[in-house]
């Protein structure tokens, strides 16, 4: 079993919907989470970041953490051609020395 | 600061040949990490560097994989001999001195192993 769990997608859905990405996780130690974007050609680059449990808000983009289900999720509002991208969780432990661990990356498609 | 920084770009070579690819990590940075993509295994983590000493290598899929890291501005991955399975784009990372940061990525570099 995979440390870090995504749905790898493609997921299509139309300009403005709500989109819901998730990821679950098996090792309790991870106390860090990530949300990455990466376009084609492209490293992946920051999105969000978050080490409690609960919402954290950002313009269009709400990260959410549920450490007892071992759960997080990225919902992205009023989505845009723009955000067509993978995006990859991650998660690390709190020192840092600990690695980082990432998901496989779910393709998003918002169709105008 | 430029980023982190990879060479070369894009790499093709032959079955049986050795390849070297290059990181300069962020300045400042003293965790450095290397990872594999792939469309059917995702981004995979390699080996990790901390202070230029790897810490975990347990991602290395085969000896014929090895890194190295002289000094805090430099890290090389070298695949000798190369097969066409370790076609993929390698990417490097590094990561500040605190606590609960996030990964700086370079723009990768695709090899392509015929």
């Amino acid at each position: 079993q995979k440390e870090v769990e995504q749905d790898p997608g493609p997921l299509s859905v139309p300009e403005g919907a709500i989109v819901s990405l998730n990821c679950t996780y098996s090792n309790s130690a991870f106390q860090y989470f990530m949300w990455y974007r990466q376009y084609s050609r492209k490293g992946p680059e920051l999105l969000m970041y978050t080490y409690s449990s609960g919402n954290k808000e950002d313009g269009r983009f709400t990260a959410q953490v549920d450490k007892s289900s071992k759960y997080i999720s990225l919902f992205i509002r009023d989505s845009q051609p723009s955000d067509s991208a993978t995006y990859l969780c991650a998660m690390r432990w709190g020192s840092s020395a600990s690695k980082i661990i990432f998901g496989s990356g779910t393709r998003l498609s918002i169709r105008p | 600061d430029a980023g982190v920084i990879q060479s070369p770009r894009h790499e093709v070579t032959e079955m049986g040949q050795e390849v070297t690819l290059r990181c300069k990590p962020i300045s400042g940075h003293n965790s450095l990490f290397w990872y594999r993509q792939t469309m059917m295994r995702g981004l995979e983590l390699l080996i990790y560097f901390n202070n230029n000493v790897p810490i975990d290598d347990s991602g290395m899929p085969e000896d014929r994989f090895s890194a190295k890291m002289p000094n805090a501005s430099f890290s090389t991955l070298k695949i000798q001999p190369s097969e066409p399975r370790d076609s993929a784009v390698y990417f490097c990372a590094s990561t500040p001195k605190q606590e609960n940061t996030e990964a700086f990525f370079g723009q990768g570099t695709r090899l392509t192993v015929v």
